[in-house]
């Protein structure tokens, strides 16, 4: 089954204590991105990857870092975790990023930060 | 900048039809996306429009203006499974830029 999956589903962690959430995907997408999603302010792009060793960021990639070293493969890190990051992260990909392609959510992993 | 505004909740009644708008404002634009996520799920393409018009896909339709930086999703026939939040975003380039949502509640 065609597919995006992150681990955890649910976290709670404390301030300063380094996490990452990971993100798969097995539908060979060159595209692959995070976002966070916070009540009335929808969805915002942290990172995105258009290809294995190309990260770029997004509109809010402080306090988080990628990588990309596989394909199938990217990973959110959360060096030092802060409250303001306590929120509903949700990784994507498409088969690339332009013309229509749609993209593919994982089932999201909710963070809170105490 | 980049901006994107839509209403934040719509109801109506099953069987009527509800159109939501969606205005954006961008330096760049490669095509607009109308997202559907359910309470608690994660969210599903509906849509995508490059060109200006509308685009049909059985009760859904999605229209789009360039020159005015204004799209539309119209959900027809509703049924009580499309309670559910409706994204808009756009894409410069390689970033895609979501608006806030708009919420759908159908009632009986």
């Amino acid at each position: 089954e065609a597919q995006v999956t992150q681990n955890p589903r649910y976290l709670i962690t404390v301030t300063g204590k380094k996490l990452t959430v990971t993100c798969s995907q097995n539908m060979n997408h060159e595209y692959m991105s995070w976002y966070r999603q916070d009540p009335g302010l929808g969805l915002r792009q942290i990172y995105y990857s258009m290809n294995v060793e190309v990260t770029d960021k997004g509109d809010v990639p402080e306090g988080y870092k990628v990588s990309r070293k596989e394909k199938r493969n990217f990973p959110l890190i959360l060096e030092s975790p802060s409250p303001n990051q306590t929120s509903l992260y949700f990784c994507a990909s498409s088969l690339s990023q332009g013309a229509g392609t749609e993209a593919f959510f994982g089932q999201g992993t909710r963070l809170t930060v105490v | 900048g980049q901006n994107i505004d839509q209403p934040t909740e719509m109801t109506a009644t099953e069987g009527a039809i509800v159109q939501i708008n969606c205005t954006y404002q961008t330096s760049g634009f490669n095509g607009l996306f109308w997202y559907q996520q359910h309470a608690g799920e994660a969210p599903t393409f509906l849509s995508y429009n490059v060109l200006d018009g509308l685009e049909e896909k059985g009760r859904f339709s999605s229209f789009l203006s360039r020159s005015k930086g204004y799209s539309y999703l119209l959900l027809k026939e509703l049924q009580m499974k499309d309670s559910a939040s409706y994204l808009c975003a756009f894409l410069n380039d390689y970033k895609l830029s979501f608006g806030a949502g708009t919420t759908v509640t159908v009632r009986a």
